[in-house]
C-alpha cells in the first residue's frame, strides 16, 4: 500500500520560531510532492510544491526533498499564530493520484 | 472568482436518499478530482475524470458512488441511497494536467446524513 506518513502532533512552537513539519513516503514512483496547509473546517490550500531534490524557498516557507531517503519536509521561519492549521504532505505519481498523510497540526502561541 | 467551485457547501440528506455534488475546474483546467475526508481523518482520493473521462476510479466505493464530467457543465458526483457513514466533507480539486503540476481545491461540501 502507497503511503505517506506525518507525525499527527500536536507541534507547539512559540511564535516567531521556526516550526519544521515532516513527511515520509513509500512510493517510490512518487514524482512530485505538495504541501497544503488546511484550517479547521476549510478546504486545503496549496503552500509550496517540489519535484526535485533540495531546497526550495518561497517566502517564509522551504520545502525539502530527500528522494533518496523519500522524506519531504516543510520549515516555516518567523511562525505566526495565523500559521496555526494543519498541514497536510501528499506525494503524486504519474497517475495524478494526490496520496496525502494524515496531517500534522500546528500550534503557535503567542 | 476563478477558482474552483462547489456546490451546495452544505448538504444534508436522510438515509437512502441520493445526494448529487457540484463541481465546476478552474478556468483552464481540464482534469477534476474528487476527494473524501471524513471526520478526523485524512483526504482520501475518490476518482479522477477528464471532459467524458473517468481516468481513475480506484478509490471509489464499489456500490453506491459513481462520478461524471461531461462535455457541458460541472462534473458530478452521485451517492445513491445515502447511509450514516456517508456523512463527510468532499473536496474537487483541479489542475491543468501532469503529474508536476498541483491540484487546486474547491471549499468543499458537506454532507450529513440524518
Amino acid at each position: 500500500q502507497k503511503e505517506v506518513e506525518q507525525n499527527s502532533g500536536p507541534l507547539s512552537v512559540p511564535e516567531g520560531a521556526i516550526a519544521s513539519l515532516n513527511c515520509t513516503y513509500s512510493d517510490r514512483g512518487s514524482q512530485s510532492f505538495f504541501w497544503y496547509r488546511q484550517y479547521s473546517g476549510k478546504s486545503p490550500e496549496l503552500i509550496m510544491s517540489i519535484y526535485s531534490n533540495g531546497d526550495k524557498e518561497d517566502g517564509r516557507f522551504t520545502a525539502q526533498l530527500n528522494k533518496a531517503s523519500q522524506y519531504v519536509s516543510l520549515l516555516i521561519r518567523d511562525s505566526q499564530p495565523s500559521d496555526s492549521a494543519t498541514y497536510l504532505c501528499a506525494g503524486n505519481n504519474a497517475g495524478n493520484m494526490l496520496t496525502f498523510g494524515g496531517g500534522t497540526r500546528l500550534m503557535v502561541k503567542p | 472568482n476563478a477558482g474552483v467551485m462547489q456546490n451546495p457547501r452544505h448538504l444534508v440528506r436522510r438515509r437512502g436518499q441520493e445526494a448529487r455534488l457540484r463541481c465546476s475546474p478552474m478556468k483552464g483546467h481540464s482534469h477534476v478530482y474528487w476527494y473524501r475526508q471524513l471526520p478526523e481523518e485524512g483526504l482520501k482520493f475518490m476518482v479522477y475524470l477528464q471532459k467524458e473521462n473517468i481516468i481513475d476510479e480506484s478509490g471509489m466505493p464499489k456500490e453506491r458512488f459513481s462520478a461524471e464530467f461531461p462535455k457541458e457543465g460541472p462534473s458530478i458526483l452521485r451517492i445513491q441511497q445515502v447511509v450514516r457513514g456517508d456523512s463527510a466533507a468532499y473536496f474537487c480539486a483541479s489542475s491543468p494536467g501532469t503529474a508536476y503540476q498541483p491540484q487546486h481545491f474547491g471549499d468543499g461540501t458537506r454532507l450529513s446524513i440524518l
